[in-house]
Protein backbone atom coordinates (compact mmCIF):
# COMPACT_ATOMS: atom_id res chain seq x y z
CA UNK A 1 0.00 0.00 0.00
CA UNK A 2 1.40 3.61 -0.72
CA UNK A 3 -0.18 5.34 2.23
CA UNK A 4 -2.24 8.60 1.71
CA UNK A 5 -1.28 10.04 -1.70
CA UNK A 6 -1.85 13.23 -2.29
CA UNK A 7 -1.60 15.61 -5.68
CA UNK A 8 0.29 17.82 -7.04
CA UNK A 9 3.29 18.13 -4.78
CA UNK A 10 3.47 21.58 -5.37
CA UNK A 11 1.49 24.28 -7.00
CA UNK A 12 1.93 28.27 -7.79
CA UNK A 13 -1.02 29.92 -7.82
CA UNK A 14 -1.21 34.08 -7.78
CA UNK A 15 -3.92 36.25 -5.85
CA UNK A 16 -7.32 35.91 -6.26
CA UNK A 17 -7.52 32.25 -8.07
CA UNK A 18 -8.33 29.30 -7.22
CA UNK A 19 -7.26 25.97 -6.11
CA UNK A 20 -8.36 21.93 -5.88
CA UNK A 21 -6.46 19.63 -3.91
CA UNK A 22 -6.63 16.04 -3.88
CA UNK A 23 -6.72 12.89 -1.47
CA UNK A 24 -6.16 9.22 -1.39
CA UNK A 25 -6.86 7.42 1.46
CA UNK A 26 -5.10 4.68 2.53
CA UNK A 27 -7.18 1.94 1.14
CA UNK A 28 -10.18 0.81 3.69
CA UNK A 29 -10.00 4.03 5.05
CA UNK A 30 -13.29 5.88 5.36
CA UNK A 31 -12.13 9.16 7.21
CA UNK A 32 -10.14 12.12 5.19
CA UNK A 33 -9.10 14.65 7.33
CA UNK A 34 -6.89 17.91 5.94
CA UNK A 35 -4.17 20.43 7.81
CA UNK A 36 -2.87 23.60 7.17
CA UNK A 37 1.02 23.88 8.19
CA UNK A 38 2.31 27.61 7.58
CA UNK A 39 6.33 27.80 7.62
CA UNK A 40 7.61 27.40 11.43
CA UNK A 41 3.76 25.96 12.55
CA UNK A 42 2.16 22.87 13.80
CA UNK A 43 -0.54 21.31 11.51
CA UNK A 44 -3.63 23.41 11.96
CA UNK A 45 -6.81 21.55 11.58
CA UNK A 46 -9.06 22.86 8.28
CA UNK A 47 -11.77 19.54 8.24
CA UNK A 48 -12.50 16.04 8.77
CA UNK A 49 -14.86 14.33 6.49
CA UNK A 50 -16.51 10.67 7.47
CA UNK A 51 -18.54 8.76 4.80
CA UNK A 52 -19.07 11.57 2.62
CA UNK A 53 -19.90 13.87 5.39
CA UNK A 54 -18.29 16.80 7.14
CA UNK A 55 -18.01 15.59 11.02
CA UNK A 56 -15.61 18.66 11.82
CA UNK A 57 -14.81 22.22 10.69
CA UNK A 58 -11.82 24.41 11.99
CA UNK A 59 -11.56 28.02 12.03
CA UNK A 60 -11.06 28.59 8.36
CA UNK A 61 -12.92 31.24 6.09
CA UNK A 62 -15.66 29.80 3.98
CA UNK A 63 -13.11 30.09 0.78
CA UNK A 64 -12.15 27.18 2.08
CA UNK A 65 -14.42 23.50 1.33
CA UNK A 66 -13.68 20.09 0.83
CA UNK A 67 -15.77 17.30 -0.19
CA UNK A 68 -15.20 13.25 -0.05
CA UNK A 69 -16.20 11.06 -2.67
CA UNK A 70 -17.60 7.55 -2.80
CA UNK A 71 -14.48 6.02 -3.11
CA UNK A 72 -13.43 7.74 0.04
CA UNK A 73 -10.81 9.99 -1.72
CA UNK A 74 -11.38 13.76 -1.39
CA UNK A 75 -10.88 17.07 -2.39
CA UNK A 76 -9.70 20.83 -0.67
CA UNK A 77 -11.08 23.64 -2.76
CA UNK A 78 -9.92 27.06 -1.52
CA UNK A 79 -11.15 29.96 -3.69
CA UNK A 80 -10.35 33.69 -3.97
CA UNK A 81 -6.83 32.78 -2.81
CA UNK A 82 -4.54 35.45 -0.70
CA UNK A 83 -0.69 35.38 0.08
CA UNK A 84 -1.59 34.12 3.18
CA UNK A 85 -2.56 30.84 1.86
CA UNK A 86 0.36 29.18 1.46
CA UNK A 87 1.35 26.74 3.28
CA UNK A 88 1.92 23.26 3.01
CA UNK A 89 -1.85 21.41 2.95
CA UNK A 90 -1.71 17.52 4.69
CA UNK A 91 -4.12 15.02 3.97
CA UNK A 92 -4.49 12.00 6.57
CA UNK A 93 -6.78 9.45 6.74
CA UNK A 94 -7.81 6.85 9.01
CA UNK A 95 -10.35 4.59 9.50
CA UNK A 96 -13.35 5.12 10.86
CA UNK A 97 -12.44 8.72 12.00
CA UNK A 98 -11.59 8.16 15.80
CA UNK A 99 -8.44 6.17 14.89
CA UNK A 100 -4.85 7.22 14.78
CA UNK A 101 -4.21 9.57 11.74
CA UNK A 102 -1.70 8.96 8.66
CA UNK A 103 -0.66 11.59 6.63
CA UNK A 104 0.20 12.14 3.34
CA UNK A 105 3.09 14.23 1.86
CA UNK A 106 1.41 17.04 1.62
CA UNK A 107 0.78 19.71 -1.35
CA UNK A 108 3.07 22.65 -1.13
CA UNK A 109 0.85 25.91 -2.38
CA UNK A 110 2.57 28.96 -2.73
CA UNK A 111 0.72 32.06 -3.96
CA UNK A 112 1.70 35.06 -5.48
CA UNK B 1 -10.17 25.43 23.90
CA UNK B 2 -7.99 23.48 23.60
CA UNK B 3 -4.21 24.63 23.48
CA UNK B 4 -0.54 22.50 22.90
CA UNK B 5 2.90 24.18 23.77
CA UNK B 6 6.28 22.84 22.90
CA UNK B 7 8.04 25.59 24.85
CA UNK B 8 11.42 24.90 22.64
CA UNK B 9 11.87 24.83 18.84
CA UNK B 10 15.39 23.63 19.09
CA UNK B 11 16.36 20.75 21.83
CA UNK B 12 20.20 19.77 20.82
CA UNK B 13 21.97 17.15 22.68
CA UNK B 14 24.45 14.73 22.40
CA UNK B 15 24.90 11.34 21.67
CA UNK B 16 23.83 8.77 24.11
CA UNK B 17 22.52 12.02 26.06
CA UNK B 18 19.02 11.71 27.67
CA UNK B 19 16.49 13.62 25.95
CA UNK B 20 13.09 14.96 27.35
CA UNK B 21 11.05 17.06 24.97
CA UNK B 22 8.43 18.87 26.59
CA UNK B 23 4.36 19.41 26.00
CA UNK B 24 1.78 20.67 28.11
CA UNK B 25 -1.82 20.90 27.07
CA UNK B 26 -5.30 22.77 27.83
CA UNK B 27 -8.10 20.67 27.49
CA UNK B 28 -11.30 20.50 29.66
CA UNK B 29 -12.35 16.80 28.75
CA UNK B 30 -10.47 13.90 28.99
CA UNK B 31 -7.34 14.40 27.13
CA UNK B 32 -5.99 11.70 23.69
CA UNK B 33 -2.53 12.76 23.23
CA UNK B 34 -0.26 11.67 20.67
CA UNK B 35 4.14 12.14 19.78
CA UNK B 36 4.22 12.66 15.63
CA UNK B 37 7.99 12.47 14.02
CA UNK B 38 8.82 13.90 10.97
CA UNK B 39 12.05 12.78 9.20
CA UNK B 40 13.97 14.90 6.59
CA UNK B 41 11.76 14.59 3.70
CA UNK B 42 9.72 12.14 5.08
CA UNK B 43 5.96 12.37 5.75
CA UNK B 44 4.52 12.84 9.48
CA UNK B 45 3.98 9.78 11.14
CA UNK B 46 3.01 8.88 14.85
CA UNK B 47 5.59 7.83 17.16
CA UNK B 48 3.46 7.38 20.30
CA UNK B 49 -0.36 7.15 21.10
CA UNK B 50 -0.89 7.61 25.30
CA UNK B 51 -3.07 5.30 25.12
CA UNK B 52 -1.63 2.44 24.18
CA UNK B 53 1.46 2.64 26.40
CA UNK B 54 4.05 1.85 24.28
CA UNK B 55 7.31 2.34 24.04
CA UNK B 56 8.70 3.26 20.02
CA UNK B 57 12.32 3.77 19.34
CA UNK B 58 12.87 3.66 23.39
CA UNK B 59 10.69 6.81 23.26
CA UNK B 60 8.16 6.75 26.19
CA UNK B 61 5.32 9.51 27.56
CA UNK B 62 3.73 9.72 30.42
CA UNK B 63 0.25 11.87 30.65
CA UNK B 64 0.32 13.57 34.07
CA UNK B 65 -3.05 15.01 34.41
CA UNK B 66 -2.00 17.48 37.31
CA UNK B 67 0.99 19.06 35.57
CA UNK B 68 -1.32 18.55 31.98
CA UNK B 69 1.77 17.47 30.16
CA UNK B 70 2.44 14.78 27.98
CA UNK B 71 6.70 14.85 28.01
CA UNK B 72 8.34 12.52 25.37
CA UNK B 73 11.60 10.90 27.07
CA UNK B 74 14.45 8.71 25.89
CA UNK B 75 17.48 7.88 28.22
CA UNK B 76 20.01 7.50 25.19
CA UNK B 77 19.94 10.25 22.30
CA UNK B 78 20.69 8.32 18.81
CA UNK B 79 21.92 10.28 15.77
CA UNK B 80 18.90 8.91 14.08
CA UNK B 81 16.58 10.13 16.23
CA UNK B 82 17.24 13.86 14.97
CA UNK B 83 14.09 15.11 13.03
CA UNK B 84 10.86 17.38 14.11
CA UNK B 85 8.67 16.09 16.75
CA UNK B 86 5.32 17.26 17.33
CA UNK B 87 2.55 17.02 20.13
CA UNK B 88 -1.00 16.70 18.94
CA UNK B 89 -4.36 16.57 21.62
CA UNK B 90 -7.55 14.63 19.86
CA UNK B 91 -10.55 16.41 20.62
CA UNK B 92 -13.73 14.19 21.47
CA UNK B 93 -17.02 14.08 19.93
CA UNK B 94 -17.96 11.81 16.47
CA UNK B 95 -14.65 13.54 14.92
CA UNK B 96 -10.92 13.16 15.47
CA UNK B 97 -9.95 16.60 14.99
CA UNK B 98 -5.44 16.95 16.09
CA UNK B 99 -4.54 20.28 17.57
CA UNK B 100 -0.83 20.58 17.43
CA UNK B 101 1.72 22.16 18.92
CA UNK B 102 4.49 24.37 16.74
CA UNK B 103 6.96 21.36 17.23
CA UNK B 104 10.53 20.95 19.02
CA UNK B 105 13.25 20.03 16.59
CA UNK B 106 15.84 17.88 17.84
CA UNK B 107 19.31 18.07 16.80
CA UNK B 108 21.21 14.68 18.05
CA UNK B 109 25.05 15.64 18.25
CA UNK B 110 27.91 13.24 17.88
Amino acid sequence: DAGVTQSPTHLIKTRGQHVTLRCSPISGHKSVSWYQQVLGQGPQFIFQYYEKEERGRGNFPDRFSARQFPNYSSELNVNALLLGDSALYLCASSLLGRETQYFGPGTRLLVL
Amino acid sequence: AQRVTQPEKLLSVFKGAPVELKCNYSYSGSPELFWYVQYSRQRLQLLLRHISRESIKGFTADLNKGETSFHLKKPFAQEEDSAMYYCALASGGGGNKLTFGTGTQLKVEL
